[in-house]
């Protein structure tokens, strides 16, 4: 168990829906990230946040946006779902908002599956 | 831009000893992690690597050479349970190295 939790852990829902996945990051973790798992094109990089504010963004749609709350937990916000959009969501969190010599830590995982 | 390869399956023998490579590019290298993910399951953190040359954590080792773009992770006394996926992975220069790009990794079968 890695400390990070993520909620739901599994999601079905259909073609042009919203979803909202949740990830609460280790105690004392301040850095969050966010990762797309596809099999077709593994584990992607989308966002990360660190104390609130967004640090980096990766291959992130326009249809997806995520925020950080004050109590550090995480949302990523999926809208106008596609097919395509079906895949692992992970989440991930370290200590520090720097460049990443120390180790992220991954949630369980939300698996969404669009029919 | 980072590029990663890593070989895709590999298949071994319990105890035995496995060497899963991955070659990386990347400008301004800071640092090399192997992560373990089993099916469906959570990445979770196995090494991570920043000088050359070998560490060693139990039946796990990784090596790593800047000079030639190149890392390994050695399985000692293989086990059913080692059957994963092994990610190598490396900080993303255009995230400011924050965010790790993550070869497509290399699924490990481990046979009776």
């Amino acid at each position: 168990d890695s400390g990070v939790t993520q909620t739901p852990k599994h999601l079905i829902t259909a073609t042009g829906q919203r979803v909202t996945l949740r990830c609460s990051p280790r105690s004392g973790d301040l850095s969050v990230y966010w990762y797309q798992q596809s099999l077709d094109q593994g584990l992607q990089f989308l966002i990360h946040y660190y104390n609130g504010e967004e640090r980096a963004k990766g291959n992130i749609l326009e249809r997806f946006s995520a925020q950080q709350f004050p109590d550090l937990h995480s949302e990523l916000n999926l809208s106008s779902l596609e097919l395509g959009d079906s895949a692992l969501y992970f989440c991930a969190s370290k200590t520090s908002g720097g460049p990443s010599t120390d180790t992220q830590y991954f949630g369980p995982g939300t698996r969404l599956t669009v029919l | 831009g980072q590029n990663i390869d890593q070989p895709t399956e590999m298949t071994a023998t319990e105890g035995a000893i496995v060497q899963i490579n991955c070659t990386y590019q990347t400008s301004g290298f800071n640092g090399l992690f192997w992560y373990q993910q089993h099916a469906g399951e959570a990445p979770t953190f196995l090494s991570y690597n920043v000088l050359d040359g070998l560490e060693e954590k139990g039946r796990f080792s990784s090596f790593l050479s800047r000079s030639k773009g190149y890392s390994y992770l050695l399985l000692k006394e293989l086990q059913m349970k080692d059957s994963a996926s092994y990610l190598c992975a490396v900080p993303t220069m255009d995230t400011g190295r924050r965010a790790l790009t993550f070869g497509s990794g290399t699924r490990l079968q481990v046979q009776p």
